[in-house]
C-alpha cells in the first residue's frame, strides 16, 4: 500500500481553468504538508496542516487554496491557473513530536503543466 | 531564517568509488534536524539519512554517512561504493527540533551521476 497517495499524477492544462490535486496518507499522521518543486528542482513549502488546521502558509497567492477534510486528508485548488503554476508539487505527511525529528514522508509528486 | 545552500549542482562518481556532496546551512534554532533526500529520475523523495544537531556522533546508513561539522555549520553525505542506482538529484534539507510547526528547509540540490 502507498503510505502518502496523490492523484493525479500528471495534469496539463489551459491558462486560466481551475484544478484540485488531491492527497492520501494511510500512515496515521497528524500533520501533512503541500511542496512546490519550480522547474530548476528547488522545493519550498507552500502550506501545512496538523489535525486538519492551517498551521503553515507561505507567501503563496490566494489562487492556491488547501483544503483538509481529516488528518488523513490533504487537497490542493489551484483557481484561474498561471504559466508559473507549471511545477511538481508534493504532498507530504509526518508526526508531529514534541521532541525528535518530524521526517518527512513524501508522496510520487504531481507534475502540473499549465499551457 | 534557515538557510541551506548546496554550492556543488552536479557530480559524477565511477561505480564502485566514494563521492562527497557539500552542504552548508544557517539556522537560528538551538537544536535542529539535518536531513539529506534522495531524488531518483522516478521523481520519488526518499530519505537517506538524517542527524540531530545535539549529537556529536556522525550517523551512518550503510553505504551512507554524513560528516556533520556544527560549528561550522557544514552537513556534507559521503557516498561509499557508489553503485549505478544512486544516479539521483541530492538534496539537503534542515528542520527544527519537535514541534507541529515543521517546516523543513531544503538546499537546491547536486545532480549526482553515478558512471559505470
Amino acid at each position: 500500500d502507498t503510505a502518502v497517495s496523490q492523484t493525479p499524477k500528471y495534469l496539463v492544462t489551459q491558462m486560466g481553468n481551475d484544478k484540485s490535486i488531491k492527497c492520501e496518507q494511510n500512515l496515521g499522521h497528524d500533520t501533512m504538508y503541500w511542496y512546490k518543486q519550480d522547474s530548476k528542482k528547488f522545493l519550498k513549502i507552500m502550506f501545512s496542516y496538523n489535525n486538519k488546521e492551517l498551521i503553515i502558509n507561505e507567501t503563496v497567492p490566494n489562487r492556491f487554496s488547501p483544503k483538509s477534510p481529516d488528518k488523513a486528508h490533504l487537497n490542493l485548488h489551484i483557481n484561474s491557473l498561471e504559466l508559473g503554476d507549471s511545477a511538481v508539487y508534493f504532498c507530504a505527511s509526518s508526526q508531529s513530536r514534541t521532541s525528535g525529528a518530524n521526517v518527512l514522508t513524501f508522496g510520487a509528486g504531481s507534475r502540473l503543466t499549465v499551457l | 531564517a534557515q538557510t541551506v545552500t548546496q554550492s556543488q549542482p552536479e557530480m559524477s562518481v565511477q561505480e564502485a568509488e566514494t563521492v562527497t556532496l557539500s552542504c552548508t546551512y544557517d539556522t537560528s534554532e538551538n537544536n535542529y534536524y539535518l536531513f539529506w533526500y534522495k531524488q531518483p529520475p522516478s521523481r520519488q523523495m526518499i530519505l537517506v539519512i538524517r542527524q540531530e544537531a545535539y549529537k556529536q556522533q556522525n550517523a551512518t546508513e550503510n553505504r551512507f554517512s554524513v560528516n556533520f561539522q556544527k560549528a561550522a555549520k557544514s552537513f556534507s553525505l559521503k557516498i561509499s561504493d557508489s553503485q549505478l542506482g544512486d544516479t539521483a538529484m541530492y538534496f539537503c534539507a534542515c528542520g527544527p527540533y519537535g514541534g507541529a510547526t515543521n517546516k523543513l528547509i531544503f538546499g537546491t540540490g547536486t545532480l549526482l551521476a553515478v558512471q559505470p
